[in-house]
């Protein structure tokens, strides 16, 4: 257990539907991060939150959209997603050592 | 632009016995972070270690250490003693010391397999 969690594990969407991911972590850290894993590629960056300001965008299409409430919550929300889209969603957040803690990721399928 | 390079898709060990897995990268800062994690088939991305750029002495952690070869820009992991828990992707990352840049870079990753 590292802290950070993921719901949902697992998620089968149509293309026209609208569904969120969500992470919270209860490490006390300020940046959270989202990251997508798709197979034979190296881990992606979607976006960075810093204190709840969003400091990167990785030229993620629109169809993707992050919200921050707080420090410790972070939501992806999904619209109108493609099929290549599908993949394996992670969360972090940093640690004191700049290190990164991952939670379990949701593996999307988008049919 | 920062980038990292695993050069080994994939690695195999007996167990009991010490692999080495490589990883260089390219960066014209002097002063950075360096990662490997291991993400086994549950898929959980664990910390392994962490080295910082400007200690010359290689982080270690139990049977995991690093080879940090600054000039080299190289970053190996050997794991000792190898164990059937350490069958998972391994991924190095970079991350930048500059204020604002917390985003890791990370390599394409290397599976290991231990054999029983």
């Amino acid at each position: 257990e590292t802290g950070v969690t993921q719901t949902p594990r697992h998620l089968v969407m149509g293309m026209t539907n609208k569904k969120s991911l969500k992470c919270e972590q209860h490490l006390g850290h300020n940046a959270m991060y989202w990251y997508k894993q798709s197979a034979k590629k190296p881990l992606e960056l979607m976006f960075v939150y810093n204190f709840k300001e969003q400091t990167e965008n990785n030229s993620v299409p629109s169809r993707f959209s992050p919200e921050c409430p707080n420090s410790s919550h972070l939501f992806l929300h999904l619209h109108t997603l493609q099929p290549e889209d599908s993949a394996l969603y992670l969360c972090a957040s940093s640690g004191p050592y700049n290190e990164q803690f991952f939670g379990p990721g949701t593996r999307l399928t988008v049919l | 632009a920062q980038t990292v390079t695993q050069s080994q898709p994939e690695m195999s060990v007996q167990e009991a016995e010490t692999v080495t897995l490589s990883c260089t990268y390219d960066t014209s800062e002097s002063d950075y972070y360096l990662f490997w994690y291991k993400q086994p088939p549950s898929r959980q991305m664990i910390l392994v270690i962490r080295q910082e750029a400007y200690k010359q002495q290689n982080a270690t952690e139990n049977r995991f250490s690093v080879n940090f070869q600054k000039a080299a820009k190289s970053f190996s992991l050997k794991i000792s003693d190898s164990q059937l828990g350490d069958a998972a992707m391994y991924f190095c990352a970079y991350r930048s010391s500059q204020g604002g840049s917390e985003k890791l870079v990370f390599g394409k990753g290397t599976k290991l397999t231990v054999n029983p």
